[in-house]
């Protein structure tokens, strides 16, 4: 079945350091990637998403570029700050079916 | 756009209560949504998918007379915990994705807290 590893946490680091969650995914076929993001309390938020292998999506200052050669599409920001920190899923899914998310990866910036 | 509502965001009740909580997409038409739970600090667990006016898809593990589910329009789905008890208790999350074309992301509501003592 189709399935999504995500880089452990928590990750912590300080305000304007470079950051990289990695992501790698298991499926048949070219899935739809997604990175989504939950803050504190609340529920999830897309943060980008691409649909086709090269394809990179991006906001808010992340990245994730579908590699298919290494099944990843790992997220990054070149300056993280004080607000990024929330807990981030990576997840995939075919057409219109469900999402399968990764585990979760929390946060948190230091000031 | 894309917003999707859920009500109530915190809920607290005593032991053997059932529990309703709404899930509407605000402006948009949802023919499909998603019901999820997490626990803390973990990921979201698919209860069931449904769509509108047919019954829902429960995931495998999940009690169909338990977690009620109801699809009667395209902006509304509601979740009821019957006789909830306090394992009942986590995070619910629903989702919606509209209708048409292929590919179309899932919008999450804020989530429910529910707490039964």
């Amino acid at each position: 079945g189709n399935s999504v590893t995500q880089m452990e946490g928590p990750v912590t680091l300080s305000e304007e350091a470079f950051l990289t969650i990695n992501c790698t995914y298991t499926a048949t076929g070219y899935p739809s990637l997604f990175w989504y993001v939950q803050y504190p309390g609340e529920g999830l938020q897309l943060l980008l998403k691409a649909t086709k292998a090269d394809d990179k999506g991006s906001n808010k200052g992340f990245e994730a570029t579908y590699r298919k050669e290494t099944t990843s599409f790992h997220l990054e920001k070149g300056s993280v700050q004080v607000s990024d920190s929330a807990v981030y899923f990576c997840a995939l899914n075919f057409g219109n079916e469900k999402l399968t998310f990764g585990t979760g990866t929390r946060l948190t910036i230091i000031p | 756009g894309a917003v999707v509502s859920q009500h109530p965001s915190w809920v607290i009740c005593k032991s053997g209560t059932s529990v309703k909580i709404e899930c509407r997409s605000l402006d948009f038409q949802a023919t499909t949504m998603f019901w999820y739970r997490q626990f803390p600090k973990q990921s979201l667990m698919l209860m069931a998918t449904s769509n509108e006016g047919s019954k829902a898809t429960y995931e495998q593990g999940v009690e169909k007379d338990k977690f009620l589910i109801n699809h009667a329009s395209l902006t509304l789905s509601t979740l009821t915990v019957t006789s909830a008890h306090p394992e009942d208790s986590s995070f619910y999350i629903c989702s919606a994705r509209g209708t048409g074309l292929r590919n179309q992301p899932q919008h999450f509501g804020d989530g429910t807290r529910l707490s039964i003592l």
